[in-house]
């Protein structure tokens, strides 16, 4: 059964750092891995997808790997800012018809 | 732009009470899902729907029905409100592999 870890559960930083978070899978046989945000009490926004051919997708400050033999995935934050804190998540699809197994998701927070 | 538009953002019930919680989307995605996110537990699938009136268990379907008549709406039901499932309630759908999320219901069931 898939099972996604994501570590650390929660990271404070102050602003302007590059940090990096971390998840991983136990089954590599996946087609894709997707980073999401949650802003408290708030639904998830999808970030970035990386399909199992790729190696890393960027949009903006965010830059995404994908390792499928490790089963690890990193997103990586350039110059972090106030505004990104919130909870990331990353998940991958189990099962077909893309029905998701989530991390349970770093809490990220950035201080002025 | 994406739009999956849940009905309520907050509700509250009184336990033995039958809850609709209402789900739309307008991107015309086959693939409807119900999550709850509960703290120390993650999210967890309730049921999906692959096809209007097409419907499968999730990890989690126990005292929850759907419904989903139209390709743009899935609905969630709770027969019988109990306290445990005072939860946060997330709808998604999804397309070529890209899901995505509705805003949440948080229903609180008293």
């Amino acid at each position: 059964k898939q099972e996604v870890t994501q570590i650390p559960a929660a990271l404070s930083v102050p602003e302007g750092e590059n940090l990096v978070l971390n998840c991983s899978f136990t089954d590599s046989a996946i087609y894709n891995l997707q980073w999401f945000r949650q802003d408290p009490g708030k639904g998830l926004t999808s970030l970035l997808l990386i399909q199992s051919s790729q190696r890393e997708q960027t949009s903006g400050r965010l830059n995404a790997s994908l390792d499928k033999s490790s089963g690890r995935s990193t997103l990586y934050i350039a110059a972090s800012q106030p505004g990104d804190s919130a909870t990331y998540l990353c998940a991958v699809p189990s099962g077909g018809y893309n029905k998701l197994i989530f991390g349970a998701g770093t809490r990220l927070a950035v201080h002025p | 732009d994406v739009k999956v538009t849940q009905s309520s953002r907050y509700l509250v019930k009184r336990t033995g009470e039958k809850v609709f919680l209402e789900c739309v989307q307008d991107m015309d995605h086959e693939n409807m899902f119900w999550y709850r996110q509960d703290p120390g537990l993650g999210l967890r699938l309730i049921y999906f729907s692959y096809d209007v009136k097409m419907k499968e268990k999730g990890d989690i379907p126990e005292g929850y029905s759907v419904s989903r008549e139209k390709k743009e709406r899935f609905s969630l039901i709770l027969e019988s409100a109990s306290t445990n499932q005072t939860s946060m309630y997330l709808c998604a759908s999804s397309l070529e592999w890209k899901a995505f999320f509705g805003q949440g219901t948080r229903l609180t069931v008293v």
